[in-house]
């Protein structure tokens, strides 16, 4: 089986502050991880994926993950927030094989609040 | 290129009725998967569609189907509906590993 946690429901940052959201996983095979950005009554638009090649990845709007395998983290970083960052962010796990394979397992996700 | 493309938008059904969503993948996507969204939460895994058969279910009951057609669009189609049946459900298409979102469809239970 596999999980995701994300660590804070809601965080808030300063426009051109750092901004930084926590995933964990748990997987029992080599994962494939994901970011996913969700804006308000839409669907979920794609950020960046890890996918046993490098482990910094790099994605689109300026953010990028890095994956830890000894800390079993895949966690989200941008140097400088902007205003349009503001959305809820879902990071996910799937796998190559095995039970998991092409099923996605999200976790509950991080609402990014950006002040002026 | 088309995305991922999802209909209706939004629909309100009474309890005990049936529902039919649609969605076409992108070009070149020969996988589908579809997933609940409960307002506050994460997705949730419904199932995979793949070579028009379901390769992959989640943890929801017999009431949840679905169908994937020649042309590799898919139908979900949920049977006496439920109050806890309201939710966004999304379509995701994929060739491999990857998948993308379409806008998809809230289903309002009345």
């Amino acid at each position: 089986a596999q999980s995701v946690t994300q660590l804070g429901s809601h965080v808030s940052v300063s426009e051109g502050a750092l901004v930084l959201l926590r995933c964990n996983y748990s997987s029992s095979v080599p994962p494939y991880l994901f970011w996913y950005v969700q804006y308000p009554n839409q669907g979920l638009q794609l950020l960046l994926k890890y996918t046993s090649a490098a482990t910094l990845v790099k994605g689109i709007n300026g953010f990028e993950a890095e994956f830890k395998k000894s800390e079993t983290s895949f966690h989200l970083t941008k140097p400088s927030a902007h205003m349009s960052d503001a959305a809820e962010y879902f990071c996910a796990v799937t796998s190559a094989g095995g039970t998991s394979y092409g099923k996605l397992t999200f976790g509950q996700g991080t609402i990014l609040t950006v002040h002026p | 290129d088309a995305g991922v493309t999802q209909s209706p938008t939004h629909l309100i059904k009474t309890r005990g009725q049936q529902v039919t969503l649609r969605c076409s993948p992108k070009s070149g996507h020969d996988t589908v998967s579809w997933y609940q969204q409960a307002l506050g939460q994460g997705p949730q895994f419904i199932f995979q569609y793949y070579e028009e058969e379901e390769r992959q279910r989640g943890n929801f009951p017999d009431r949840f189907s679905g169908h994937q057609f020649p042309n590799y669009s898919s139908e979900l189609n949920v049977n006496a509906l439920l109050l806890g049946d309201s939710a966004l459900y999304l379509c995701a298409s994929s060739q491999k590993e990857t998948q993308y979102f379409g806008p998809g469809t809230r289903l309002l239970v009345l």
